[in-house]
């Protein structure tokens, strides 16, 4: 149980052009879910908190302009990385936490975005 | 603010050895304390995690973790490492009742064979 997914797993684009990354719960509702950003050989940074039908909370210094973050539904998220540049270029990570009251969030395999 | 301390960058045991990760956090209270495993181009999978009561607490692949709150430490061990081991392991914390996980920077587990 507890299974997140990600697509793509991998993608590469023009610089300018925009990237939409999904993320779903598969076998249980997400009330929450995370999207992380983590550079190589460096830790998870957390970007933004979204919560079903609710707009994102993003953390300080991320432009929530250029990653947009869309809750609709209980089993997904999505992330658009809009107008990308090479220094988007990064492993994007989301995670999803369910209800009733737990505290675990649990990772998805994580997109490798290569702008180029 | 929390924050996590992970003080050894790499670590390189032999296979079959007994392991031992750090992990100090500032905070408050007590708060949630996870451990998480990720392989190289992968995302995270939950080791071990404590939220209250025993504090051993035991996860998956063998591995066990102790809260020791004098020490505001969550180390993490296991008896016998295996080569598949190998990997980057990250300990994490969540205020208690709260969103946000805090993630240490990340131990580099090494396994010579």
């Amino acid at each position: 149980g507890a299974v997140v997914s990600q697509h793509p797993s991998r993608v590469i684009c023009k610089s300018g052009t925009s990237v939409k990354i999904e993320c779903r719960s598969l076998d249980f509702q997400a009330t929450t879910m995370f999207w992380y950003r983590q550079f190589p050989k460096q830790s998870l940074m957390l970007m933004a908190t979204s919560n079903e039908g609710s707009k994102a909370t993003y953390e300080q210094g991320v432009e929530k302009d250029k990653f947009l973050i869309n809750h609709a539904s209980l089993t997904l998220s999505t992330l658009t990385v809009t107008s990308a540049h090479p220094e988007d270029s990064s492993f994007y990570i989301c995670s999803a936490r369910g209800g009733g009251g737990t505290e675990t969030q649990y990772f998805g395999p994580g997109t490798r975005l290569l702008v180029l | 603010a929390q924050s996590v301390t992970q003080p050894d960058i790499h670590i390189t045991v032999s296979e079959g050895a007994s392991l031992e990760l750090r992990c100090n956090y500032s905070y408050g209270a007590t708060p949630y304390l996870f451990w998480y495993v990720q392989s190289p181009g992968q995302g995270l999978q939950l080791l071990l995690k404590y939220f209250s009561g025993d504090t051993l607490v035991q996860g998956i692949k063998g591995f066990e973790a102790e809260f020791k709150r004098s020490q505001s430490s969550f180390n993490l061990r296991k008896p016998s490492v295996h080569w598949s081991d190998a990997a980057e392991y990250f300990c994490a914390v969540a205020p208690g009742g709260g969103n946000k996980l805090t993630f240490g920077t990340g131990t580099q587990l090494k396994v010579e064979l």
